[in-house]
């Protein structure tokens, strides 16, 4: 079955950054599924960032849409996130899921998370 | 956009049921039918317990039930186990974007 897997840097400094990839396998990152991240802030609930479907369309939180870019790159079978200007609030365990194309909020399956602390 | 809003906790004994409401906005809750519960445990991935309001994934036990009233959807679990004490998430669909509960911590006392 479809796993998930983020990587990518534990630690970012303040006004930098933050990008993180997911590699999926066991299924094609071409099917009829968007591709997501979402967060959860140490002891909070979670948030969703935003989606890719494999043709390039993004749909964001609105509250995060100037700071997120979500990509994909089909060669690799992984999608990527890039959120910039961080600040300590950016503090999260970041998961990236699967979400259905046709149940919209069907997320499943998940990666296992990230932690990603933002200091200096 | 806000987040749903769910009570923070809930309680119940072995073999009760409990009900965890998740209230949103005729934007969100009550424009769609498409509404999911997730369940976590600590350190662990949240796991898709119901979706479409009400349907439940292959391997997710009966005990687990969702339903829809307006702005207003509910996840019951009857016959509480010590299992299912986790922190609990309502998911709906806002029209292009996606919005969560604050979650709810079950206690199985």
């Amino acid at each position: 079955q479809v796993q998930l897997q983020e990587s990518g840097p534990g630690l970012v400094k303040p006004s930098g950054t933050l990008s993180l990839t997911c590699a999926v396998s066991g299924g094609s990152i071409s099917s009829s599924n968007w591709w997501s991240w979402i967060r959860q802030p140490p002891g909070k609930g979670l948030e969703w960032i935003g989606e890719i479907y494999h043709s390039g369309s993004t749909n964001y939180n609105p509250s995060l849409k100037s700071r997120v870019t979500i990509s994909v790159d089909k060669s690799k079978n992984q999608f990527s996130l890039k959120l910039s200007s961080v600040t300590a609030a950016d503090t999260a365990v970041y998961y990236c899921a699967r979400i259905s194309a046709i149940t919209v909020t069907t997320i499943d399956p998940w990666g296992q998370g990230t932690l990603v602390t933002v200091s200096s | 956009q806000s987040a749903l809003t769910q009570p923070r906790s809930v309680s119940g004994s072995p073999g009760q049921s409990v009900t965890i409401s998740c209230t949103g906005t005729s934007s969100d809750v009550g424009g769609y039918n498409y509404v999911s519960w997730y369940q976590q445990h600590p350190g662990k991935a949240p796991k898709l317990m119901i979706y479409d309001v009400s349907k439940r994934p292959s391997g997710v036990p009966d005990r687990f039930s969702g339903s829809k009233s307006g702005n207003t959807a509910s996840l019951t679990i009857s016959g509480l186990q010590a299992e299912d004490e986790a922190d609990y998430y309502c998911c709906s669909y806002a029209g292009s974007y996606v919005v969560f509960g604050g979650g709810t911590k079950l206690t199985v006392l």
